[in-house]
């Protein structure tokens, strides 16, 4: 696609639920990255992608965050048993090379998951 | 370990005013810099992104200078308008190309009409 493309732009969730976000990169893009934005904070890296490599997870809070990315594309962030402090946007980007350094990034629009 | 400061937090300027946000790092062993324009609840957008072997990039009304020595990178805006108001964030590209972007907290600006 034209850019990156993340779903929902909002969601809210009782506490305790399951909730999946979800992130279509941009077509080719190899690397792909998921951030949170708290509220007033500034953005905090979760987890990286690339390739077919395994997956860069230190920056999950907890365990009840995972990560997916099927067939190299699409990404699902998957948080368990939310809890109000998971509230956040959550951010989507993607590279078109390995680290991204020559490239840049581009971002989503974000997932705004709120958790009451 | 790596840290971004931003300087000021935030910023209140008339309409047509030149101004320049600050960005300040603690290792210059970076692999590039981008600064990103953030809306109210809104993702982030890309606005420049300057390699490490540059020293500036220009894209319209904006110039982003880039000083790995002394650690610093600037934003400049000129003639700035209402449209401008938004929250301004530089991130760096570490060496270790894991591509993990570290950003700063960001500068909130208001362009008052």
């Amino acid at each position: 696609g034209a850019g990156v493309s993340q779903s929902p732009s909002n969601k809210v969730t009782e506490k305790g639920k399951d909730v999946e976000l979800r992130c279509d990169p941009i077509s080719g893009h190899t690397a792909l990255y998921w951030y949170r934005q708290s509220l007033g904070q500034g953005l905090e890296f979760l987890i990286y992608f690339q390739g077919n490599s395994a997956p860069d997870k230190s920056g999950l809070p907890s365990d009840r965050f995972s990560a997916e990315r099927t067939g190299g594309s699409v990404s699902t962030l998957t948080i368990q048993r939310t809890q109000q402090e998971d509230s956040a946007v959550y951010l989507c980007a993607s590279s078109s090379q390995s680290g991204g350094p020559s490239y840049g990034y581009t971002f989503g629009s974000g997932t705004r998951l709120t958790v009451v | 370990k790596q840290e971004v400061t931003q300087i000021p937090a935030a910023l209140s300027v008339p309409e047509g005013e030149n101004l320049v946000l600050n960005c300040s790092f603690t290792d210059s062993a970076i692999y590039n810099l981008q600064w990103f324009r953030q809306d109210p609840g809104k993702g982030l957008t890309s606005l420049l992104l300057i390699q490490s072997s540059q020293r500036e990039q220009t894209s319209g009304r904006l110039n982003a200078s880039l000083d790995k020595s002394s650690g610093r990178s600037t934003l400049y805006i000129a003639a700035s308008q209402p449209g401008d108001s938004a929250t301004y964030l530089c991130a760096l590209f570490p060496p270790s190309n894991t591509g993990k972007l570290i950003f700063g907290q960001g500068t909130t600006l208001q362009v008052k009409p």
